[in-house]
């Protein structure tokens, strides 16, 4: 089944600077990539999704990047906020099957 | 517009005990999925509902079962509770099926068991 992994674990960041975040997934007929947001003691949100036609998508100071070759893709957040500090989540699924999701990785945005 | 609703949001169980957690989606939404949260391990899937049929499950024991009624609201139950079982339980509502739009969760229902 589709695995999909994470990394990194834990992100700090200054204030202003950029957060890349990056996933890998094993199936390659997913075609579909959101990537959800979860601050503290909330459920996840969706901030941006991409699907397989499409290298790369940009929402603001948010941006996702696709390589279905080498079966991964990336979050992008340029000028980091205090108010990004959350959890985020990578996803994939193919057509209507299930959504796998990654991990998680925590940002930490410092002042 | 109300959001996704999910009771109770804490609870505390003993081994062996049964629980049921409930979800209402949000107004219009058929597609209820159900994902169990716990650190290091993310955010793990344990079933969709959609118009009261179970369309994807995940790879659970059969301890853990769900359903939904005719007004789309969903509840999942988990039978023989053990340890490992404690973990924050999130229902995710949507206007059709899994990836071909957003999925709206809720605040999620924290188990404990003991």
């Amino acid at each position: 089944g589709e695995n999909v992994e994470q990394h990194p674990s834990t992100l700090s960041v200054q204030e202003g600077d950029s957060a890349v975040i990056k996933c890998t997934y094993s199936d390659s007929a997913s075609n579909y990539f959101p990537w959800y947001k979860q601050e503290l003691g909330k459920g996840p949100q969706l901030i941006i999704d991409i699907r397989s036609n499409v290298g790369e998508k940009k929402d603001q100071r948010i941006a996702v990047t696709l390589n279905k070759t080498a079966k991964h893709f990336s979050l992008h957040i340029t000028e980091t906020q205090p108010e990004d500090s959350a959890v985020y989540f990578c996803a994939a699924s193919k057509d209507t099957d299930k959504l796998i999701f990654g991990t998680g990785t925590r940002l930490q945005v410092f002042p | 517009k109300a959001g996704v609703t999910q009771t109770p949001r804490y609870l505390i169980k003993t081994r062996g005990q049964q629980v049921t957690l409930s979800c209402s989606p949000i107004s219009g939404h058929r597609s209820v999925s159900w994902y169990q949260q716990t650190p290091g391990q993310g955010l793990q899937f344990l079933f969709e509902y959609f118009s009261e049929t179970q369309r994807n499950k995940g790879n659970f024991p059969g301890r853990f079962s769900g359903r939904q009624f005719s007004n789309s609201r969903s509840e999942m139950n988990v039978s023989t509770l053990e340890l490992g079982d404690s973990a924050l339980y999130l229902c995710a509502s949507s206007l059709v099926f899994l990836n071909t739009g957003e999925l709206f969760f809720g605040e999620g229902s924290r188990l404990t068991v003991l």
